[in-house]
């Protein structure tokens, strides 16, 4: 059973700093998705990497994944108060279904 | 293009009772997946269904827990006899033929009282 862990699991910060977030699986991903998920509200997915070192920015979001694809990080630059949420990282695997790490808990304070 | 929409948004059952949770996929997704969500604990699978059909059931509990998605309508997910661990957050989710992109709803929160 392919597990992934993430950390830190809780993360508060001031507005403006720059964080990194970690997804690191027992196994090696079939794709690897980065969603965040608000309270109250569902995952909402922000960006899909397949390829073994790929790198991919979503304005101030930098994603990275491992040249091994076992691991992949989030960096946030400047950090705004609307990216607080809850990030998780999953894997599709092969079955249609995604794995999901237990993700971090994102607060920027303003 | 409405999203993901299920209902209720949230629902309150005593032990016992049933609870009936529905969703209805994005217009155009052939293809929606249940998860659950316990209190300090991540995404897990239940269940993947196409119409009138269930693709892997393998993360349903065995027994109380059924899911349907009908030719017509939308997509249930059935509790029967539900327990307070049954109190969790359920989010359906669908997709296209062929593609691994997930659409979420906002899901449906269930306390068993």
């Amino acid at each position: 059973t392919q597990l992934l862990e993430q950390s830190p699991q809780f993360l508060s910060i001031q507005e403006g700093e720059n964080l990194t977030v970690y997804c690191n699986s027992s196994s090696v991903f079939s794709s690897l998705q980065w969603y965040r998920q608000e309270p109250g509200e569902g995952p909402v997915l922000l960006v899909t990497v397949v390829t073994g070192g790929e790198v991919k920015k979503l304005k101030r979001l930098t994603f990275q994944f491992g040249d091994a694809r076992k691991d992949s990080s989030l960096h946030i630059t400047a950090a705004q108060p609307g990216d607080t949420g809850l990030y998780l990282c999953a894997d599709s695997g092969s079955a249609r279904q995604l794995t999901f790490g237990s993700g971090t808990q994102l607060t920027v304070l303003p | 293009n409405a999203g993901v929409m299920q209902n209720p948004r949230h629902l309150v059952r005593r032990r016992g009772q049933e609870a009936r949770l529905r969703c209805s996929p994005m217009k155009g997704h052939s293809h929606v997946y249940w998860y659950r969500q316990l209190p300090e604990e991540g995404l897990k699978f239940m269940v993947y269904l196409q119409k009138e059909n269930i693709i892997d059931e393998s993360g349903m509990p065995k027994e109380r827990f059924s899911a349907e998605f009908p030719k017509e309508g939308p997509s249930i997910l059935r509790i029967q006899q539900v327990v307070r661990g049954d109190s969790a957050a359920y989010f359906c989710a669908s997709s296209p033929m062929g593609s691994e992109g997930y659409t979420f709803g906002s899901g449906t929160r269930l306390t068993v009282v």
